[in-house]
């Protein structure tokens, strides 16, 4: 049972634009939502997160845009650029200071110069 | 910088032998979990730990894999005998995990362990 179905599989941006991937959750657990970046040969690292009792938080480029009501979640990049590049995993997790992430699939982003 | 460290980092094997990864995670964190990442999927829990003692393994194929942290700190994912479906990245990460029960710590994931079963 996939609990978070991330899309689409793969992005291709040009330097400069908006990289945006969605996430949608079936799990009303889900009181965190991360975003995490792995990049090849390393594990994957925490990006940005976000609490469902905020529709938005930004850091830098990267901004989270969460809709409650329609179990919706979505990262965007703004002014991509090829050190970008890499795949990007939506979680929900639904486990205490312990936590349980339940991860999608993974957005492979190619920026490309 | 603190890091979660993870070895062997490549791992070739045949099926049917016996296959062990070990992990040492940032100190002080008192929470480990092993994640296994199939090649275009996204990481899926294996077992957590808090401490020493195993929180969750619900998701641990447990006629073949096991999984300790016998102190409390280091941690060591075996699986015997290997099979070719057990080929993946195995993730180590870590976690702080004293805080109360609405904060959330951050995980921290190790390198990985790339296993190849033959």
């Amino acid at each position: 049972q996939q609990q978070v179905k991330q899309s689409p599989q793969s992005l291709i941006v040009q330097k400069g634009g908006i990289s945006i991937i969605n996430c949608a959750y079936e799990n009303t657990a889900f009181d965190y939502f991360p975003w995490y970046q792995q990049f090849p040969g390393k594990g994957p690292a925490l990006l940005i997160a976000i609490r469902p009792d905020v529709s938005e938080k930004k850091e830098g480029r990267f901004t989270i845009s969460f809709n409650k009501s329609a179990k919706q979640f979505s990262l965007h990049i703004m002014d991509s650029q090829p050190g970008d590049s890499a795949t990007y995993f939506c979680a929900g997790d639904y486990g205490g200071s312990q936590g349980n992430l339940i991860f999608g699939k993974g957005t492979k982003l190619s920026v490309k110069p | 910088e603190a890091e979660v460290a993870q070895s062997p980092r490549y791992k070739i094997t045949e099926k049917s032998q016996a296959v062990a990864f070990w992990c040492d995670p940032i100190s002080g964190h008192a929470t480990l979990y092993w994640y296994r990442q199939i090649l275009g999927q996204g990481p899926e829990l294996l077992v957590q730990f808090q401490d020493e003692s195993v929180v969750d393994d619900s998701q641990l194929p447990k006629d073949r894999f096991s999984a300790e942290r016998l102190k409390g700190v280091d941690s060591t994912l075996k699986i015997q005998p290997a099979e070719l479906g057990d080929s993946a990245m195995y993730l180590c990460a870590s976690s702080y995990s004293h805080g109360p029960a609405n904060f959330r710590d951050e995980q921290f994931f190790g390198p990985g362990t790339r296993l190849t079963v033959l």
